[in-house]
């Protein structure tokens, strides 16, 4: 069984550039969930995807934006980019939209100059 | 969302049992009581969840009161491996579309 997959490790960016983030779900799950965590922080829930949908949305702006694939893979897209977006970006996967057990990711570290 | 309290940090030492109380006062009829488990530059680790009485696995055991207002994550003979950040959320059995909302966990740190 494979587990949740994400790319890449580590990023460097400059203040109004756009990223583009990538997750592969766990085998047989088809509900991926985006997190930013803050140094320091608990991870803050950006938005989720179900069977390509968005499902629901965290208080984040209309620039963080997702894409779900037919094969449950998903993207985290982020346009303009802020200083303060630096953060580890970690995705989620679950089968369902229940909430019981979600399986995270190792994280994305975005580090923007 | 039923807000959580927990303590910022712990110190314990190998070998020893730890024990960290989680508050949650305005819990709903069908929300339940999860714990995560975070190692630096790793993505949280679903450790149990219960909705009463006691929950034990390979890893811990979860103690819900009758009222539910509170639960206790228990580990039993800790190891420095076991130096983490530990978060208490509460989800709704219901689905939702508002996230697993984590508060800041509480940092655990084993001394040998």
């Amino acid at each position: 069984e494979t587990g949740v997959t994400q790319s890449p490790t580590h990023l460097i960016k400059t203040r109004g550039q756009q990223v583009t983030l990538r997750c592969s779900s766990q085998s047989g799950h088809n509900t991926v969930s985006w997190y930013q965590q803050a140094l320091g922080q608990g991870p803050q829930f950006i938005f989720q995807y179900y069977r390509e949908e968005e499902n629901g949305r965290g208080n984040f702006p209309p620039r963080f934006s997702g894409l779900q694939f037919p094969n449950y893979s998903s993207e985290l897209n982020v346009n303009a980019l802020e200083l303060d977006d630096s953060a580890l970006y970690l995705c989620a996967s679950s089968l369902g939209t229940g909430w019981e057990t979600q399986y995270f990711g190792p994280g994305t570290r975005l580090l923007v100059l | 969302l039923a807000k959580t309290t927990q303590p910022i940090s712990m110190d314990s030492y190998e070998g020893q049992e730890v024990n960290i109380t989680c508050s949650h006062n305005n819990i709903a009829t069908n929300d339940y009581i999860t714990w995560y488990q975070q190692f630096p530059s790793q993505g949280p680790r679903f450790i149990i969840q219960g909705y009463k009485t006691k929950v034990t696995n390979e890893v811990a055991s979860l103690f819900i009161p009758a009222d539910r207002k509170s639960s206790t994550l228990s580990l039993p003979r800790v190891s420095l491996s076991d130096t983490a950040v530990y978060y208490c959320l509460v989800v709704s059995s219901g689905g939702g579309a508002d996230g697993l909302t984590f508060g800041k966990g509480t940092h655990l740190i084993i001394q040998p």
